[in-house]
């Protein structure tokens, strides 16, 4: 089956450490995306990547960081930089490279509860 | 900044009713998308409207789609329970000189059975 696949589905951390989060996906689509969501609320960009080894700061990248060494693999780092880490995540991916075909392939989430 | 809003921000209606929901954007687009979102879920895509095209149909949704307003509409018809979801418009944007993809605040709707 393709799709996309993020995990843990639950994620608990201490204050001051540093946390990762998976996504991979198996479509074969260049872009990539991380977007936070809070309760109640829409949905905003951290990072995004278009290509291998290339990606952009997104709406709220700071305190986060990424790495896209594989074209199947976008994990996030939530690190202790970030004031108020706790939220649902959604990592994305879509075609990408052709501006009028985005739609966007999303996880079921990661939910980070910083204890 | 959130490049999509939508309007009302929670509808409440009776199952069989149609339900109608609004988004708003602000810069020029090349396509416009609805998403659905069941608590705690991911988002699934519903529809994608090209700016060239002014309503779109499928199933039991219909989008419309206004450049001239920059906004869009999804109408559910026959709404169901199931239906139940928060819905989000989507749209595209270059930044920089890549393509990204931005959602607005989302419409919470409730089918009562």
């Amino acid at each position: 089956d393709g799709g996309i696949t993020q995990s843990p589905k639950y994620l608990f951390r201490k204050e001051g450490q540093n946390v990762t989060l998976s996504c991979e996906q198996n479509l074969n689509h260049d872009a990539m995306y991380w977007y936070r969501q809070d309760p109640g609320q829409g949905l905003r960009l951290i990072y995004y990547s278009q290509i291998v080894n290339d990606f952009q700061k997104g709406d709220i990248a700071e305190g986060y960081s990424v790495s896209r060494e594989k074209k199947e693999s976008f994990p996030l780092t939530v690190t202790s930089a970030q004031k108020n880490p706790t939220a649902f995540y959604l990592c994305a991916s879509s075609i990408g490279i052709d501006i009028a075909n985005t739609e966007a392939f999303f996880g079921q989430g990661t939910r980070l509860t910083v204890v | 900044s959130q490049q999509g809003e939508e309007d009302p921000q929670a509808l409440s209606i009776q199952e069989g009713e149609n339900a109608t929901m609004n988004c708003s954007y602000k810069t020029s687009i090349n396509n416009l998308q609805w998403y659905r979102q069941n608590s705690g879920r991911g988002l699934v895509h519903l529809i994608l409207i090209r700016s060239n095209e002014r309503e779109k149909h499928s199933g039991r949704l219909r989008v419309t789609l206004d450049t001239s307003k920059k906004s869009s509409s999804l109408l559910i018809t026959a709404s169901r329970a199931a239906d139940t979801a928060s819905y989000f418009c989507a749209t595209d944007a270059r930044s920089g000189g890549y393509q990204k993809v931005t959602f607005g605040t989302g419409t919470k709707l409730q089918v009562i059975p």
